[in-house]
């Protein structure tokens, strides 16, 4: 069974650094691209970015370019979101997830989700 | 970017009804979309990828149709477990982006 497990909820104050993690088991970690989404509280889903464990190939949304690093160590199956310096307004639900691939073809659509890191930075 | 335009942002409607949800691109990206359930405080559900192929497992009251900009979401008979949200998501070209979310209300 494909799982993505999560590290659990952070609160933080502004300017601090966090990075949060994403395990996953019951499939080629390596070769399967992996990505995160944002939520903010009560609004719609935003594509951050994904990476390619196998050869760390990364690919950010502008939007998010700069204020994170998404990582990924494959010998440990686990990927990785990192901020340097929290802002209040990177208060948000934020999920992993595994690209598909099905009958031989990947496609740039999410099919297993972890379950969410809330992320909560407040003063 | 591309930016995806989902209407209704919410419909009301009634177990056994039949519901459309609509998605449009602003610009072409061929077959290149996925939709999405979420359910409060759950992550997110592939139902539909490439515009019309079903995931495995989901029912198959569940489909999707459409190419170029314009597509559809349709749920056949709804069910109490559909009360949910859903979103589209082009796959055609970076950055990815996702509709604004479309929410299904019981009547």
């Amino acid at each position: 069974e494909v799982q993505l497990v999560q590290s659990g909820a952070e609160v933080k104050k502004p300017g601090e650094s966090l990075k949060i993690s994403c395990k996953g088991s019951g499939y080629s970690f390596s070769n399967f691209w992996i990505g995160w989404v944002r939520q903010m509280p009560g609004k719609g889903l935003e594509w951050m970015g994904i990476i390619y464990p196998g050869d760390s190939d990364t690919r950010y949304s502008p939007s998010f370019k700069g204020q994170v690093t998404i990582s990924a160590d494959k010998s440990i199956s686990t990927a990785y979101l990192q901020w340097r310096s929290l802002e209040a307004s990177d208060t948000a639900m934020y999920y992993c997830a595994k690209h598909l691939c099905s009958d031989n073809s990947c496609y740039s659509y999410f099919d297993n989700w972890g379950q969410g890191t809330l992320v909560t930075v407040s003063s | 970017d591309i930016q995806m335009t989902q209407s209704p942002s919410s419909v009301s409607a009634s177990v056994g009804d039949r519901v459309t949800i609509t998605c449009r691109a602003s610009q072409g990206i061929s077959s290149w979309l996925a939709w999405y359930q979420q359910r409060p405080g759950k992550a997110p559900k592939l139902l539909i990828y490439a515009a019309s192929s079903l995931q495995s497992g989901v029912p198959s009251r569940f489909s999707g149709s459409g190419s170029g900009t314009d597509f559809t979401l349709t749920i056949s008979s709804l069910q109490p477990e559909d009360f949910a949200t859903y979103y589209c998501q082009q796959g055609n070209s970076f950055p990815r982006t996702f509709g604004q979310g479309t929410k299904l209300e019981i009547k």
